[in-house]
């Protein structure tokens, strides 16, 4: 059974960092990439950037290259998305979600972490 | 890259057909067949309900379907119900290797 297991709820003030892990499981790792998706309170969704199945290329959409790091570790499947230098803006859920190599769409999704940015 | 432009709302009675439009360019919607929809229910993560411009996931109901013409995909749910109340949103494939998704599109049931 496939499942994408987020790491919890995180509040941070502006300037710091956060990271959001996503434990993959059930499926053949190397067939599937894992795209971060993230939704604003009452936005709609915001599509982050992709972590590449083979060779671990990451592609950042272009409004969060140089700020947004997506790392994965192999040996526990799981996967990770920190953002830099946070301000209110990015007060948000962040979603991890699977692609089928080649399929284009997303057919499993993380249950969401809210990631909220206070003073 | 701009987001794909969808109505901000649609509605329509129960039985009725409703359609969602998501207007992209040449650089994105017109340039590949890489067009999936997305239903998204209050609270919840979405789903994916079309994928490759029209086709359906197992499990999901024919009722919806896709099509696309030029730069712009469209979503139809036929004889709705009260269950497709939600929040939907198309995504396409973009000719610099990325992904955007459209505005989203607040469907109500009478």
């Amino acid at each position: 059974q496939v499942h994408l297991l987020q790491s919890g709820a995180e509040v941070k003030k502006p300037g710091a960092s956060v990271k959001v892990s996503c434990k993959a499981s059930g499926y053949p790792f190397s067939r599937y990439h894992i795209h971060w998706v993230r939704q604003a309170p009452g936005q709609g969704l915001e599509w982050m950037g992709i972590k590449l199945s083979s060779g671990g290329d990451t592609i950042y959409a272009q409004n969060f290259q140089g700020r947004v790091t997506m790392t994965r570790d192999t040996s526990t499947n799981t996967y990770y998305m920190e953002v830099n230098s946070l301000t209110s803006e990015d007060t948000a859920v962040y979603y991890c979600a699977r692609e089928g190599v080649e399929s284009y769409f997303l057919d499993y999704w993380g249950q969401g972490t809210l990631v909220t940015v206070s003073s | 890259q701009s987001a794909l432009t969808q109505p901000a709302s649609v509605s329509g009675s129960p039985g009725q057909s409703i359609t969602i439009s998501c207007t992209g360019t040449s650089r994105d919607v017109g340039a590949y067949n890489h067009v999936s929809w997305y239903q998204q229910h209050t609270g919840k993560a979405p789903k994916v309900i079309i994928y490759d411009v029209s086709y359906r996931p197992s499990g999901v109901s024919d009722r919806f379907s896709g099509s696309k013409s030029g730069n712009t995909a469209s979503l139809t749910i036929s004889g709705l119900q009260a269950e497709d109340e939600a929040d939907y949103y198309c995504k396409s494939y973009t000719t610099t290797y990325t992904y955007v998704f459209g505005t989203g599109t607040k469907v109500t049931v009478l």
